[in-house]
């Protein structure tokens, strides 16, 4: 299978803070990329797409860098609830999504 | 709003038992996934059906693992006979098509013992 790769962390860091997780990428070809959140013990969930020319949403902020084949995650001000694991998701032409094995983050007070 | 539901929420067994884990799709979505995750593995894609045809099936031990897809409102994903190594969560996601986002089910926890 393809692969994606996610720093596994975790990431530690203080409320408020900003915090950034890439996710890179195999084939040039794909086509969809997507930010998953996942809570201890509960399903992934999704986050936000990832478009070409970037996507915001409150204090997240989707990246994506063709040229270096990697998606990015940027979480501003961050808050308690937004510890989690975050997967991301590649879509590889005529295949269905690639997981990261996801990026653990630990926001603390 | 639309969820995948999947049932049984929990379940635990003896090795040996057969266990078959049931998945709703949500309705209209035509791509449906079974998947393991483990605290080792992350998400292992299983198998996969579009329209109810079974695309890939590469990721399932294919002498105890079955899936299928009855009908466009239900697939069932199978073991027997069941083994210790088999205990994960496995989830149920579904999609509108290919490339198309995911929405998963609560999955099912599975124990074998």
């Amino acid at each position: 299978r393809k692969e994606v790769e996610q720093d596994p962390g975790p990431f530690n860091v203080p409320e408020g803070a900003t915090v950034a997780f890439n996710c890179t990428y195999s084939n040039s070809a794909s086509q969809s990329f997507f930010w998953y959140r996942q809570d201890c013990r509960k399903e992934p969930k999704l986050l936000m797409s990832v478009y070409s020319s970037g996507n915001e949403d409150g204090r997240f902020t989707a990246q994506l860098n063709r040229a270096s084949q990697y998606i990015s995650l940027l979480i501003r001000d961050s808050k308690l609830s937004d510890s989690a694991t975050y997967l991301c998701a590649v879509n590889y032409p005529g295949e269905p999504l690639v997981f990261g094995k996801g990026t653990r983050l630990s926001v603390i007070a | 709003d639309a969820r995948v539901t999947q049932t049984p929420r929990h379940k635990v067994t003896e090795m040996g038992q057969e266990v078959t884990m049931r998945c709703q799709p949500i309705l209209g979505h035509n791509t449906v996934f079974w998947y393991r995750q483990t605290m080792m593995q992350g998400l292992e894609l299983l198998a996969y059906f579009r329209n109810r045809a079974p695309l890939d099936d590469s990721g399932m031990p294919k002498d105890r693992f079955s899936a299928e897809m009855p009908d466009a409102t239900l697939a069932t994903l199978k073991i027997q006979p069941s083994e210790p190594r088999d205990s994960a969560v496995y989830f149920c996601a579904s999609a509108q098509g290919g490339g198309q986002p995911q929405h998963f089910g609560d999955g099912t926890r599975l124990s074998i013992l």
